[in-house]
C-alpha cells in the first residue's frame, strides 16, 4: 500500500519561473493538507482541499500561490513568478476524514531551491 | 490563534540515557496532541498521539501524557538509542476546524553511541 507519493523531490528554479509540485495521497485518502517548512523552522500548514474543493487557504500566501486537487489526478500546488523566499520544503499530508482518529500521514516532501 | 512551544535544540545524549522534549501548548478547544519525527531527507512520521485530557500516547518505547492542567505533552523516552537521533515535532490538531496541524519549532536528537 503506497504511501503518499510527491514529486519532485528537488526542484529547481529561476527567480521568476513557475513550480509546479505533485502530491498523490494514499489510496482511499480524499483529504490533502500542504504545509511549508523553511530552514531551521516547523511546518506552517498552507492549505487543505478535498476532492475539487479547497476547504482551508487560511496559510496560503495571498498572490502567486495557488493548489488544486482535481476529481482525477494529483493535487498540485503551484508558485508562479518565484522568488528566493519560496525556498523551501513543501509537504504534503493525506487523511481518510477529519477525525482525530484518522491522522495525517506525509510525504517526503518536495524541496525547492530559487537561484 | 493556536500555538505550539517546544523546548529549544539541539539535544545531544549518549546511548541508553532519559530523553525529555518539552512541549506546551496554547488552544481555544480541546485539541488532539501529536509528535512526529523527521529523520534527515524524509518527511514526518507520526509517533504517538492522545486526543484528550490525560491520555497517554505509546510507541517505540516513547511515551507522552495529555496534561490540559499544565497544558503540556512533553515526549519521554527511558533508554534512547543511535537510532533515535532524528527531529521531533510537537504539534496539535483543532477538531473543530479543518484539523489542519499546528507545529512547534522542532528539537534536533543526537544520540551518540
Amino acid at each position: 500500500n503506497a504511501g503518499v507519493m510527491q514529486n519532485p523531490r528537488h526542484l529547481v528554479r529561476r527567480r521568476g519561473q513557475e513550480a509546479r509540485l505533485r502530491c498523490s495521497p494514499m489510496k482511499g485518502h480524499s483529504h490533502v493538507y500542504w504545509y511549508r517548512q523553511l530552514p531551521e523552522e516547523g511546518l506552517k500548514f498552507m492549505v487543505y482541499l478535498q476532492k475539487e474543493n479547497i476547504i482551508d487557504e487560511s496559510g496560503m500566501p495571498k498572490e502567486r500561490f495557488s493548489a488544486e486537487f482535481p476529481k482525477e489526478g494529483p493535487s498540485i500546488l503551484r508558485i508562479q513568478q518565484v522568488v528566493r523566499g519560496d525556498s523551501a520544503a513543501y509537504f504534503c499530508a493525506s487523511s481518510s476524514g477529519t477525525h482525530s482518529n484518522q491522522p495525517q500521514h506525509f510525504g517526503d516532501g518536495t524541496r525547492l531551491s530559487i537561484l | 490563534g493556536d500555538s505550539v512551544t517546544q523546548m529549544e535544540g539541539p539535544v545531544t545524549l549518549s546511548e541508553e540515557a532519559f530523553l525529555t522534549i518539552n512541549c506546551t501548548y496554547t488552544a481555544t478547544g480541546y485539541p488532539s496532541l501529536f509528535w512526529y519525527v523527521q529523520y534527515p531527507g524524509e518527511g514526518l512520521q507520526l509517533l504517538l498521539k492522545a486526543t484528550k485530557a490525560d491520555d497517554k500516547g505509546s510507541n517505540k518505547g516513547f511515551e507522552a501524557t495529555y496534561r490540559k492542567e499544565t497544558t503540556s505533552f512533553h515526549l519521554e523516552k527511558g533508554s534512547v538509542q543511535v537510532s533515535d537521533s532524528a527531529v521531533y515535532f510537537c504539534a496539535l490538531s483543532d477538531l473543530a476546524g479543518s484539523e489542519k496541524l499546528v507545529f512547534g519549532k522542532g528539537t534536533k536528537l543526537t544520540v551518540n553511541p
